[in-house]
């Protein structure tokens, strides 16, 4: 059973709309991250957090936002979706330098 | 240049066969190594961590070679459950924790 959740898993909505992809972990871990990742291609961070109310930008500048203000509960925003934003959304928690553990993600769609 | 490199591939092979995969990296004061599977459209999962004196793990050698900078992963007797995209993973001191994903190499193993 998965200790780290990710929903929608799938998600296809238009342009402009504001959207949020959950993500929940249940280990207590404090590090948690979100990557982009298009097929076939490398992932990339576009956010991470090391705790309730610390946020970080990426490696990968991206056009949306997140909050933790609880530490299961890392919520990625985007407050007007485009197309560009087509990809693959995943989300991970750690507590051990490279043990991170990866929810299942959700592919987005921008049409 | 990308901090981290690997031959995309695809290796294609038959089963029973020995496969390696080499994994650069660019910044000689990272300090942690992993490889991550990926199954196509699923998260990347821990495969085994990377350590200086070299490590197996049943039929996966994974060896580190600083004075290189390069990590490989040998897969012996592939089975065709063995196809996936193995990413070579980097922890830099620089980052603090966040893991540097590599493009990652396709396997198919064939019956």
């Amino acid at each position: 059973e998965a200790d780290i959740y990710q929903t929608p898993r799938y998600l296809v909505i238009g342009t402009g709309k504001k959207i949020t992809l959950e993500c929940s972990q249940t280990m207590g871990h404090d590090k948690m991250y979100w990557y982009q990742q298009d097929p076939g291609m490398e992932l990339h961070l576009i956010h991470y957090s090391y705790g309730v109310n610390s946020t970080e930008k990426g490696d990968l500048s991206s056009e949306s936002t997140v909050s933790r203000i609880r530490t299961e509960h890392f919520p990625l925003t985007l407050e007007s979706a485009r197309p560009s934003h087509t990809s693959q959304y995943l989300c991970a928690s750690s507590e051990l330098p490279g043990g991170y553990t990866f929810g299942s993600g959700t592919r987005l769609t921008v049409v | 240049r990308k901090e981290v490199e690997q031959d995309p591939g695809p290796f294609n092979v038959p089963e029973g066969a020995t496969v390696a995969f080499n994994c650069t990296y660019s910044n000689s004061a990272s300090q942690s190594f992993f490889w991550y599977r990926q199954d196509c459209r699923k998260e990347p999962k821990l495969l085994m961590s990377v350590y200086s004196s070299g490590n197996e793990d049943g039929r996966f050698t994974a060896q580190l070679n600083r004075a290189s900078q390069y990590i490989s992963l040998l897969i012996r007797d592939s089975k065709l459950s063995d196809s996936a995209t193995y990413l070579c993973v980097v922890i830099s001191s620089s980052n603090t924790g966040k893991l540097i994903f590599g493009q990652g190499t396709t396997l198919q193993v064939k019956p």
